[in-house]
């Protein structure tokens, strides 16, 4: 169990706009930026968010990152299928003194 | 270009130990922080251990005491040398350039089994 809490699973439709959450706490979340990662299964994850809603280079604009509080999301627009991966958030956790990653979101582009 | 390859994973029995090492071209590893990742069969990823600039290892709970995490400046590697594994310690190892974790390998197989 995560100290960092996402959804399993989130679904959309090609060109569809979805969001996956990842929920903490004043430890981590709350003080720290968080970055977001794609992951195909087999291959070397991607970084595409960094310090909340930075995108690094080449990655599309239709990925969006921003942070409230304790609480950070990703947004994925105008889906494509090649966009079907798990999604992980990740954080620094000042009360573990250890980076902590959030369970992972199997996106289904339907 | 940066590349990350990670080498010296292999089948071991509970209780044994077994290094890794991640190979850097493209950046000096001392000049920046590095990582270990993993992910067991039909799980997420999860944090193992960084390095920092100044050397300080940080650990996960559940490796600290038998994993440890060092670098060679000189071969431009990082290394992670694994101890006491258990069969929960299956899994692909990634190394990684932190903070951020920008750069990673394509991993290496670690399976403990007796």
């Amino acid at each position: 169990q995560s100290v960092v809490t996402q959804p399993p699973s989130v679904s959309g439709t090609p060109g569809q706009r979805v969001t996956i959450s990842c929920s903490g706490g004043n430890s981590n979340i709350g003080s720290r930026a968080v970055n977001w990662y794609q992951h195909l299964p087999g291959t070397a994850p991607k970084l595409i968010i960094h310090t909340n809603n930075q995108r690094p280079s080449g990655v599309p604009d239709r990925f969006s990152g921003s942070k409230s509080g304790t609480s950070a999301s990703l947004a994925i627009s105008g889906l494509q299928s090649e966009d079907e991966a798990d999604y992980y958030c990740a954080v620094w956790n000042d009360s573990l003194n250890a980076r902590v990653f959030g369970g992972g979101t199997k996106l289904a582009v339907l | 270009e940066v590349q990350l390859l990670e080498s010296g994973g292999g089948l071991l029995q509970p209780g044994e130990s077994l290094r890794l090492s991640c190979a850097v071209s493209g950046f000096t590893v001392s000049s920046y922080a590095m990582a270990w990742v993993r992910q067991a069969p039909g799980k997420g990823l999860e944090w193992v251990s960084s390095i920092a600039v100044g050397g300080i290892p940080y650990y996960a709970g559940s490796v600290r005491g038998r994993f440890t995490i060092s670098r060679d400046t000189s071969r431009n590697t990082l290394y992670l040398q694994m101890t006491s594994l258990r069969a929960e310690d299956t899994a692909i190892y990634y190394c990684a350039r932190d903070t951020i974790l920008d750069y990673w390998g394509q991993g290496t197989l670690v399976a403990v089994s007796s």
